[in-house]
């Protein structure tokens, strides 16, 4: 089955770090790109992160550079986020999404939520 | 950045056809796909920039995209497209994927 599964979510206070995870089965990993997208209570998509196939390359939204770091093991079929110095505005819903044809998003997890509270 | 700008809700009868707009500077030069969100599920990507559609979405769906304005249409609407639907480009000068703001589709 072509899937996409995440973990890891929690609340955490501010300032703390959380680990997401996306285990990924029923297709090639280790020949996608993937991104992290994220959505807030009641709001829109946001774009979040991207990484390569090979893991060689990362790109971050604005919002996020340098307090989130995404990376990946192929041998492990598995895609992660590294969110550290959380803030109030990170608390979302982050899905795991596979890159698909002329920069479409076409396999989505079914999200973990996060939340960030004092 | 580049902002794509969605209204925030259209209304259809059901059996008419819903038209939802995503406009940006020169956007028609881009490629644009789009996503349904139902209430408490993970976006599904509906329709491709060139009009294909993935597996076991209908063809009652379809996209044009021209100028400063790319469109999805709903035809023939039914009750189980209520949903919130957004566009999506890529920035091709990095990774970066930008949504527009979503539009809430109401079948009534």
């Amino acid at each position: 089955q072509v899937q996409l599964v995440e973990s890891g979510g929690g609340v955490v206070p501010p300032g703390r770090s959380l680990k997401l995870s996306c285990a990924a089965s029923g297709f090639t990993f280790k020949i996608s790109p993937m991104h992290w997208v994220r959505q807030a209570p009641g709001k829109g998509l946001e774009w979040v992160s991207f990484i390569s196939y090979d893991g060689t390359a990362q790109h971050y939204g604005d919002s996020v550079r340098g307090r989130l770091s995404i990376s990946r093991d192929n041998s492990k079929n598995r895609l992660y986020l590294q969110m550290d110095s959380l803030i109030l505005e990170d608390t979302a819903v982050y899905y795991c999404v596979r890159d698909g044809v002329r920069g479409s998003l076409d396999l989505w997890g079914q999200g973990t939520l996060v939340t960030v509270t004092s | 950045s580049y902002v794509l700008i969605q209204p925030p809700s259209v209304s259809v009868a059901p059996g008419q056809t819903a038209r939802i707009t995503c406009g940006g500077p020169n956007i028609g030069s881009n490629s644009v796909h789009w996503y349904q969100q139902r209430p408490g599920r993970a976006p599904l990507l509906v329709m491709f920039d060139d009009g294909a559609r993935p597996s076991g979405i209908p063809e009652r769906f379809s996209v044009s995209n021209s100028g400063n304005t790319a469109s999805l249409t709903i035809s023939r609407a039914e009750a189980g497209d209520e949903a919130d639907y957004y566009c999506q480009m890529w920035d091709s000068g990095s990774a970066r994927r930008v949504f527009g703001g979503g539009t809430k589709l109401t079948v009534l």
